[in-house]
C-alpha cells in the first residue's frame, strides 16, 4: 500500500517563507506531484519531481530526496491569495495517490 | 484548450430520483477520472478510463455508474443516492493514466435529501 504524510494545517504571515514537507511510503515510485486547491475550487497542478533535487516555479519550488522519501513545497512572498489546500501526490504505475493536503492560511 | 467542463455545477437530488454527471475535455487527453471529495478532505478516486475503456473501479458501490461515450466525454450516472453520498464530485483528466499531471473540472456540488 501506500501512504504519504504532510502538516495537516500551516499558518504564515504575508510576505514570508513557508515550507510544506511531506513524506510517503510507496511500492514503486515515479515522482512526486503539488496540487493547490482553494475553497470551492477544483485542484490545479502546481510542480512535479522526478528527481531528487529543488524545482523552482516562480514564488513556488518543489524539493525532493528520494532516499529519504520526503518531499517538500516551498511558497515565497507569500500573497493572501495562497490561502489554500496543498496536497501532495506520488506517482506510481496508477493514478496519483493524494496526502491528506495541507491547508495554508496567510494571515497579515 | 486546457480546459476540463463540467455540468452541473449544483445538484439537488432525492433518493429515488436518476441523475447523471457530465464531463468534457478537448485536449486529446486518453484518461479521465472520476473522483469524490468530502469537505477538508483529498479527492477519492472513484474511476478511471483509458482510452475509453474502464481500467480501474474503486469499489464503488453501483448506484454510481460511469460511462464514457466517446474519448471527450465522460458521464457520471447516479440512481438511489444516499444522503452521505453528497460531496463535490470532480472529472480530471491526463495524457495517459500513470501522468502526474492531471486536469481538474470544477466539479459538480450534490447534495441527496
Amino acid at each position: 500500500g501506500q501512504s504519504l504524510e504532510q502538516p495537516s494545517e500551516v499558518t504564515a504571515v504575508e510576505g514570508a517563507i513557508v515550507q510544506i514537507n511531506c513524506t510517503y511510503q510507496t511500492s514503486g515510485f515515479y515522482g512526486l506531484s503539488w496540487y493547490q486547491q482553494h475553497d470551492g475550487g477544483a485542484p490545479t497542478f502546481l510542480s512535479y519531481n522526478a528527481l531528487d533535487g529543488l524545482e523552482e516555479t516562480g514564488r513556488f519550488s518543489s524539493f525532493l530526496s528520494r532516499s529519504d522519501s520526503y518531499g517538500y513545497l516551498l511558497l515565497q512572498e507569500l500573497q493572501m491569495k495562497d490561502s489554500a489546500s496543498y496536497f501532495c501526490a506520488v506517482s506510481l504505475n496508477t493514478p496519483l495517490v493524494f496526502g491528506k493536503g495541507t491547508r495554508l492560511s496567510v494571515i497579515a | 484548450d486546457t480546459e476540463v467542463t463540467q455540468t452541473p455545477k449544483h445538484l439537488v437530488m432525492g433518493m429515488t430520483n436518476k441523475k447523471s454527471l457530465k464531463c468534457e475535455q478537448h485536449m486529446g487527453h486518453r484518461a479521465m477520472y472520476w473522483y469524490k471529495q468530502k469537505a477538508k478532505k483529498p479527492p477519492e478516486l472513484m474511476f478511471v478510463y483509458s482510452y475509453e475503456k474502464l481500467s480501474i473501479n474503486e469499489s464503488v458501490p453501483s448506484r454510481f455508474s460511469p460511462e464514457c461515450p466517446n474519448s471527450s466525454l465522460l458521464n457520471l450516472h447516479l440512481h438511489a443516492l444516499q444522503p452521505e453520498d453528497s460531496a463535490l464530485y470532480l472529472c480530471a483528466s491526463s495524457e495517459g493514466q500513470g501522468s502526474y499531471e492531471q486536469y481538474f473540472g470544477p466539479g459538480t456540488r450534490l447534495t441527496v435529501t
